[in-house]
This record gives C-alpha cells, structure tokens and sequence, in this order.
C-alpha cells in the first residue's frame, strides 16, 4: 500500500480482556516502531523492530504487552488482561532504514478504548 | 532517560501572523530533531527536522531555530493559515540512537479567519 495501514482503528474491549492490534507498514521499510498517545500526552515509545535484529522491547509498559514482527512485514501489538489505563491511540510508524527522525511515516492509529 | 518540555500548551494565532512553539531538553544528543503535525484522526507526519550542528533551518514558511548550548530549539511558522491548524510535536532522539524518540506533549494550534 501507499502508506502504513493499522487495523483495526477503533477497538472497544472490555478490562481483562485480550487485543490485537495490527500494522502493515510501508513495502520495503526494515524499521517498524510503536508509540502510544494518551489523551494530552506525547507520544511514547513502546517498542523497535529493525530488521532480523532483536527488538528494543525497553518501552514497553509491562509484561502484559507483546509485540511481534513476521517476515520482516507485518506487526501485531498484544494487550493481555487489558486494563482501563491501556485506553491510547496505539500509533505505528516505519522507516526506510531507522532514522525514525528524519524518515518514519506513521499509521492513523488505533483508538483502544477499555470499559 | 531524555526528557523534553513543550510550551505552550495551546496557541491561537490569527492569518498571516506568526506562530512560536518552544522545546527545551535536557540531555545533550547528536542526531537530527524533528517536528510533527498531526491533524485530528491522523497520525503525526513529519514536518522538519534539524541537524544539532546548525542553528536555523527553514523550509517554505517553516523555520526551526535551534540553540545547542541551552538545549532549546523552537518552531516557527510565518504568514500562518487556517490550514496550519493542527497539534504540533517536538521530538528528541535518545542519546546514540535516531530510533527512538522522545516526544514532547504538543501545541495545540488554532490559526483564526
């Protein structure tokens, strides 16, 4: 596709349950990166993915969060046993090679909302 | 760990004035900083991005002025439009690192008739 795709983009999910929520990034981009946008906040770095490198999982909240990256392509951020103060927009972005300030495209997001 | 300050909050400007958004870090980094604009339902895009070892960048009405030795850098944005209108975001890449970013909280921006 033209730019980086995340489904779905609004997820309502009751506390305790589990999401997903995917990214398609840009065709050819080797760096994949998550960030969560709270209400009123910046955005905060969740997780890295660069190439067949292992990821940077030091932004990531707690062991509740897991994310994966298959075939170097698609990304699957999970939530286990959510928990209302998970409710962000869930933002992925990509980089051709990982200057994520000069050259990462973000998704729309992911409106996670926890009841 | 990097931390990053934004100010202001929020900012109304009427057409054709300028619109100043500031930035202040605290740890010194060595990689290019960025702004973003991102426009309600979007996700950020990047706007302009700087090199530490420059002091002003512009790019058509979008100039960052940047002063390394008190860690600051600012946005400005002249002859600004109704268009302009959107919440813009610093970002600091963590030291060693342009992969990860800290973002300041935003400057919401209102550009009035």
């Amino acid at each position: 596709g033209a730019g980086v795709s995340q489904s779905p983009s609004n997820k309502v999910t009751e506390k305790g349950k589990d999401v997903e929520l995917r990214c398609d990034p840009i065709s050819g981009h080797t760096a994949l990166y998550w960030y969560r946008q709270s209400l009123g906040q910046g955005l905060e770095f969740l997780i890295y993915f660069q190439g067949n490198s292992a990821p940077d999982k030091s932004g990531l909240p707690s062991d509740r969060f897991s994310a994966e990256r298959t075939g170097g392509s698609v990304s699957t951020l999970t939530i286990q046993r959510t928990q209302q103060e998970d409710s962000a927009v869930y933002l992925c972005a990509s980089s051709l090679n990982g200057a994520m300030n000069t050259e990462a495209f973000f998704g729309q997001g992911t409106r996670l909302t926890v009841v | 760990q990097q931390q990053v300050k934004q100010s202001p909050q929020s900012l109304i400007v009427q057409k054709g004035g300028i619109s100043i958004i500031n930035c202040a870090y605290e740890n010194t980094a060595f990689d290019y900083f960025p702004w973003y604009q991102q426009f309600p339902g979007k996700g950020p895009a990047l706007l302009i991005a700087i090199r530490p070892d420059v002091s002003e960048k512009k790019e058509g009405r979008f100039t960052i002025s940047f002063n390394k030795s008190a860690k600051q850098f600012s946005l400005h944005i002249m002859d600004s439009q109704p268009g302009d209108s959107a919440t813009y975001f610093c970002a600091v890449p963590n030291t060693g690192t342009a992969s990860k970013l800290t973002f300041g909280t935003g400057t919401r921006l209102q550009v009035t008739l």
